[in-house]
């Protein structure tokens, strides 16, 4: 089983949707995950950090539940710009960090 | 200020060239990264410096050779390169272990072609 595991999509939208991923984990000590945006053919960008139970920023949140091993990114109201990838991210030991393989999201008109 | 820059943009080699990737950040962080990413693809670890030493190398193969001048600074050393190793190569930094939360800031990235 994979470290972290998310479905490649893709996730095809309309504007003004609401729109959530789920990630899958399989080391139940991990503590801190993190959603990542990339666009195409640019580096990842940090989206949000998940340390408790959940975090809000604007349109999107994300919730991680540790008794089912899983963290989701929700995305209301979803924009074009909101257009990329988004990769799950989980502590890898030391200063490493385990990429899910990204779930693609395409925003529609 | 999040930023972690990388020169040049685009690099063509051919596989007898020798060349190198530059990384600088000024954030602080006394770790950093390389990562090799292909298409369609998560980033792969290559490298970790922490304090300016390394600490992991992911059996990357002798022909890329890191190097860290000083705890701002992180090259990546090219030689006779396969086109294989053609992707793009990402560039981060963090605080080092123990006194982060574990994000990592990445540079645009170095998207390199070998003939």
């Amino acid at each position: 089983r994979k470290e972290v595991e998310q479905d490649p999509g893709p996730f095809n939208v309309p504007e003004g949707a609401t729109v959530a991923f789920n990630c899958t984990y399989s080391n139940s000590a991990s503590q801190s995950f993190f959603w990542y945006r990339q666009d195409c053919r640019k580096e990842p960008k940090l989206l949000m950090s998940v340390y408790s139970s959940g975090n809000e920023d604007g349109r999107f949140t994300a919730q991680l539940n540790r008794a089912s091993q899983y963290i989701s990114l929700l995305i209301r109201d979803s924009k074009l710009s909101d257009s990329a990838t988004y990769l799950c991210v989980g502590p890898g030991g030391g200063n490493k960090l385990t990429f899910g393989t990204g779930t693609q999201l395409k925003v529609e008109l | 200020d999040t930023e972690v820059t990388q020169t040049p943009k685009h690099l063509v080699m051919g596989m007898t060239n020798k060349k190198s990737l530059k990384c600088e950040q000024h954030m602080g962080h006394r770790a950093m990264y390389w990562y090799k990413q292909k298409a369609k693809k998560p980033p792969e670890l290559m490298f970790v410096y922490s304090y300016e030493k390394l600490s992991i190398n992911e059996s990357v193969p002798s022909r890329f050779s890191p190097e860290c001048p000083n705890s701002s600074l992180l090259n990546l050393h090219l030689h006779a390169l396969q086109p294989e190793d053609s992707a793009l190569y990402l560039c981060a930094s963090s605080h080092a272990t123990g006194t982060n939360r574990g994000e990592q800031y990445f540079g645009p990235g170095t998207r390199l072609t070998v003939t």
